[in-house]
């Protein structure tokens, strides 16, 4: 599975965008991207997934460029309540395949 | 029910104890996984079904851990004779089609080994 990399922790405003960017250089042609968030005392919540271009739910968007070995989580206007660790996992869906979840970021959000 | 239900919540246990930790899928969810997650860490995996076919134990870190799903719903993960290395948070996710498109976990177990 193509290993991922992000930023440790990043720090937002209420209100703000975020844009949490993960890096997958070895990603393969099969496998999809897709976003967990996980609050303290619960298991990970998935968010989003995408395979290319961009795509758009009522919670995030996911911007993947064309070689995608890179993507970007996006979400609007923050609120306190967003404050949780995200993280990236690339596989291949269309198999049985484990989800393989790294440190993931960890996202706070303030007044 | 409406999600996955893992039971219990919080279990402790005297070093060398056996132990058994439950997970309730969402009914009719083909896969099944097993998680195991260290403070401040991120998941781990340990183990998938596929129905009651376990496809994939690689992530189990000893003989001593053993999961089953028998009847292709209910599963349990049993460690036996626990150390102090296998205090974690063990989290259950399924999903409804092979593979893990999107995979609905539970709340975990958190065991502490004492």
């Amino acid at each position: 599975l193509a290993k991922t990399t992000q930023p440790i922790s990043m720090d937002s405003y209420e209100g703000q965008e975020v844009n949490i960017t993960c890096s997958h250089n070895n990603i393969a042609t099969n496998d999809y991207i897709t976003w967990y968030q996980q609050f303290p005392s619960q298991g990970p919540r998935f968010i989003i997934q995408g395979y290319k271009t961009k795509v758009t739910n009522e919670v995030a968007s996911l911007f993947i460029p064309a070689d995608r070995k890179s993507s970007t989580l996006s979400l609007p206007r923050v609120s306190l309540s967003d404050t949780a660790v995200y993280y990236c996992l690339v596989g291949d869906t269309g198999t049985a395949s484990k989800l393989t979840f790294g440190t993931g970021t960890r996202l706070q959000v303030t007044l | 029910g409406a999600g996955v239900s893992q039971s219990p919540r919080y279990k402790v246990a005297k070093r060398g104890q056996d132990v058994a930790l439950r997970c309730d899928p969402i009914s009719g969810h083909v896969s099944l996984f097993w998680y195991q997650q260290a403070l401040g860490q991120g998941p781990e995996f340990l183990t998938y079904f596929q129905n009651e076919a376990q496809l994939d134990k690689s992530g189990l870190p000893s003989d001593r851990f053993f999961a089953e799903r028998p009847e292709g719903s209910v599963s349990t993960l049993k460690i036996q004779r626990t150390q102090q290395e296998d205090s974690a948070v063990y989290l259950c996710a399924s999903s409804a089609r092979e593979g893990n498109t999107e995979a609905f976990f539970g709340q975990g177990t958190r065991l502490t080994v004492v």
